[in-house]
């Protein structure tokens, strides 16, 4: 079946770690993007990728990064520079061209600093 | 800049109709979303108005006003598994076709 697999679904980090939450999709989706979700608000875009090797910085780029190296893979590094980490994040694909406002997303990895 | 506005909350009973709203403003306008999200679960997309009017999908419907720049989500025959975060979102003008900004989300309460 096609789908977004994230991982781990569950992750726990001392302040002042870095940790990376991976992303594969097997749609054959060029765009790919990371959100993050605080309890009780919306998505807000961290990431986003259009192509293979160019990502583009979204509304709360700070304290994160991102590569991508290949068509199905987005990992997202939550550096230590990110001063509130703790969030659910979710990881979304989607066709390149034209607009479906259509996003599938994965099941998201749920970080929590200690 | 882009903002949508929508009810934090919503309860209604099994069988009954909701209507969720979402107001928004955009500095270009190509349609709006509709998504589900069950507590812990992922968001799963529901809808797309690019035009305006009705568009049924089973139980659910979605409505569009450009002129208003309102749209809605109607639920008909309630069932407690429509229990979920409901999510209005809409592309941005610049950066990707599909990169979409989100509401802060409409909590529905189905009760018996």
């Amino acid at each position: 079946d096609g789908g977004i697999t994230q991982s781990p679904k569950y992750l726990f980090r001392k302040e002042g770690q870095n940790v990376t939450l991976s992303c594969e999709q097997n749609l054959n989706h060029d765009a790919m993007y990371w959100y993050r979700q605080d309890p009780g608000q919306g998505l807000r875009l961290i990431y986003y990728s259009q192509i293979v090797n160019d990502f583009q910085k979204g509304d709360i780029a700070e304290g994160y990064s991102v590569s991508r190296e290949k068509k199905e893979s987005f990992p997202l590094t939550v550096t230590s520079a990110q001063k509130n980490p703790t969030a659910f994040y979710l990881c979304a694909s989607s066709i390149f061209s034209g607009r479906t406002g259509e996003l599938f997303f994965g099941e998201g990895s749920r970080l929590t600093v200690l | 800049g882009q903002s949508l506005e929508q009810p934090s909350e919503v309860t209604a009973v099994e069988g009954a109709i909701v209507q969720i709203n979402c107001t928004y403003q955009t500095s270009g306008f190509y349609g709006l979303s509709w998504y589900q999200q069950h507590d812990g679960g992922a968001p799963t997309f529901l809808s797309y108005n690019a035009l305006d009017g009705l568009e049924e999908t089973g139980r659910f419907s979605s409505f569009l006003s450009r002129s208003d720049s309102y749209g809605y989500l109607l639920l008909q025959e309630l069932q407690m598994k429509d229990s979920a975060s409901y999510f209005c979102a809409v592309p941005a003008p610049l950066g990707g076709y599909n990169k979409l900004i989100f509401g802060a989300g409409t909590r529905l309460a189905v009760h018996p």
